[in-house]
């Protein structure tokens, strides 16, 4: 157990819909980012956040945006889903603000789109 | 940018030595990493080498090679557990660069 927590562990939904995902990072851990893993295109960069501000990013389409809150927890939106979003998809955290080769890696979300 | 190749699979036998190789393209580099994938599970740390050389940890060891822009991940006595997907990551130096990851090598460890 890494001590990142992810809900939902399942996801199902339509195209065109709207979703959101959480991730609680690790007592004392700052950053948090998002990876999205698909069979094609293995594990994708999305989006780092560092206390609350965004940090750097990466492949992340414009119909998807995440935040981070102040209790540190972070929220990923994903909107007009298409077939193709469907991935896992995982957030990760460390404590520094600089992107770190150490991650802790939640247990993920899977995100079904029908 | 970076990019990252690693063989999509390997077979070996319980109680045998495997050596997975990583090749990088990068422009800057700080080190390479190492990340085990249970299916159905979450990519785990498992080692991190930023100068040349091998680093061990317990059964498993990493090696690092700068001017080759090669490494490889090298696990001894292996167990059935092992069987998982092993992705090499690299960061680049300038700023605040993302880990890239490999996609990944399927490691299956028969009897």
């Amino acid at each position: 157990d890494s001590g990142v927590t992810q809900t939902p562990k399942h996801l199902i939904t339509a195209t065109g819909q709207r979703v959101t995902l959480r991730c609680s990072p690790r007592s004392g851990d700052l950053s948090v980012y998002w990876y999205q893993q698909s069979l094609d295109q293995g594990l994708q960069f999305l989006i780092q956040y560092y206390n609350g501000e965004e940090r750097a990013k990466g492949n992340i389409l414009e119909r998807f945006s995440a935040q981070q809150f102040p209790d540190l927890h972070s929220e990923l939106n994903l909107s007009s889903l298409e077939l193709g979003d469907s991935a896992l998809y995982f957030c990760a955290s460390s404590e520094q603000g600089v992107s770190t080769d150490t991650q802790y890696f939640g247990p993920g979300t899977r995100l079904t789109v029908l | 940018g970076q990019s990252l190749e690693q063989p999509s699979e390997v077979t070996a036998v319980e109680g045998a030595i495997v050596q997975i190789n990583c090749t990088y393209q990068t422009s800057g580099f700080y080190g390479l990493s190492w990340y085990q994938q249970h299916d159905g599970g979450a990519p785990t740390f498992l080692s991190y080498n930023a100068l040349d050389g091998l680093e061990e940890t317990g059964r498993f060891s990493s090696f690092l090679s700068r001017s080759d822009s090669y490494g490889y991940l090298l696990l001894q006595e292996l167990q059935m557990k092992d069987s998982a997907s092993y992705f090499c990551a690299v960061r680049g130096n300038s700023g605040n660069t993302p880990l890239v990851f490999g996609k990944g090598t399927r490691l299956s460890v028969i009897a």
